[in-house]
């Protein structure tokens, strides 16, 4: 059976707008940041990491800002596309615990073309 | 490279029975496995780390003897779901870290989805 709990939030853009996707993470001891994008019935494929001497790191197309202040973490997809409709999830790691994976809720992504 | 890969990525099974999935590292070798699972619209949720040749290491609440984790090699780990019951059905994740790579990385498998009548 399906166990009750939070939905996932979900955001819609047209595409070829900018997409921000945010994610609040709980442990100020975490060092390590990734942002994977998940489709429908398959396993997280990663996008962008970021350590936590960093505050900010550019891929193709993506941008992950972190705020350790406030441990906030954002991920940007500029041009947004079709195929980029899917699951995001952050997830933060520390290197003193064993490099455990906790992801965060997760946000849903629809592009609209 | 980096391939990892889950058998069954579907099995369907009655109440009661248990059931083996596969993770396997293809072109690598893992230090370290980890399992996951995630329900519908939900996020991954850890359950245990496996390393080669030692107990798992579980989460809170995860119940170790209904979650039987072997790893046995460096290419392979097992999550067995003992005396499956309806609220066991859901999408299970592993990941592996590879050896050599900073202890950050993990590559995830595709899923297995498990539905108990």
């Amino acid at each position: 059976g399906e166990s009750v709990g939070l939905h996932l939030p979900t955001l819609s853009v047209q595409e070829g707008d900018n997409s921000i996707i945010n994610c609040a993470y709980s442990n100020s001891a975490s060092d390590y940041f990734i942002w994977y994008k998940q489709e429908s019935g398959k396993g997280p494929q990663f996008i962008i990491d970021i350590r936590s001497n960093m505050d900010k790191r550019q891929g193709q197309r993506v941008t992950v800002l972190l705020n350790k202040t406030v441990k906030h973490l954002s991920l940007q997809i500029a041009a947004t596309q079709p195929g980029d409709s899917a699951v995001y999830f952050c997830a933060e790691t520390s290197s003193n615990t064993g490099n455990q994976f906790y992801f965060g809720t997760g946000t849903s992504l629809t592009v609209i073309p | 490279g980096a391939v990892v890969s889950q058998h069954p990525s579907w099995v369907i099974c009655k109440s009661g029975t248990s059931v083996k999935i596969e993770c396997r590292s293809l072109d690598f070798q893992a230090t370290t496995m980890f399992w996951y699972r995630q329900f519908p619209k939900q996020s991954l949720m850890l359950m245990a780390t496996s390393n080669e040749g030692s107990k798992a290491t579980y989460e809170q609440g995860v119940e170790k003897d209904k979650f039987l984790i072997n790893h046995a090699s460096l290419t392979l780990s097992t999550l067995t779901v003992t005396s499956a019951h309806p609220e066991d059905s859901s999408f299970y994740i592993c990941s592996a870290s590879r050896i050599g790579r900073g202890p950050d990385t993990q590559y995830f498998g595709p899923g297995t989805r498990l539905t108990v009548l």
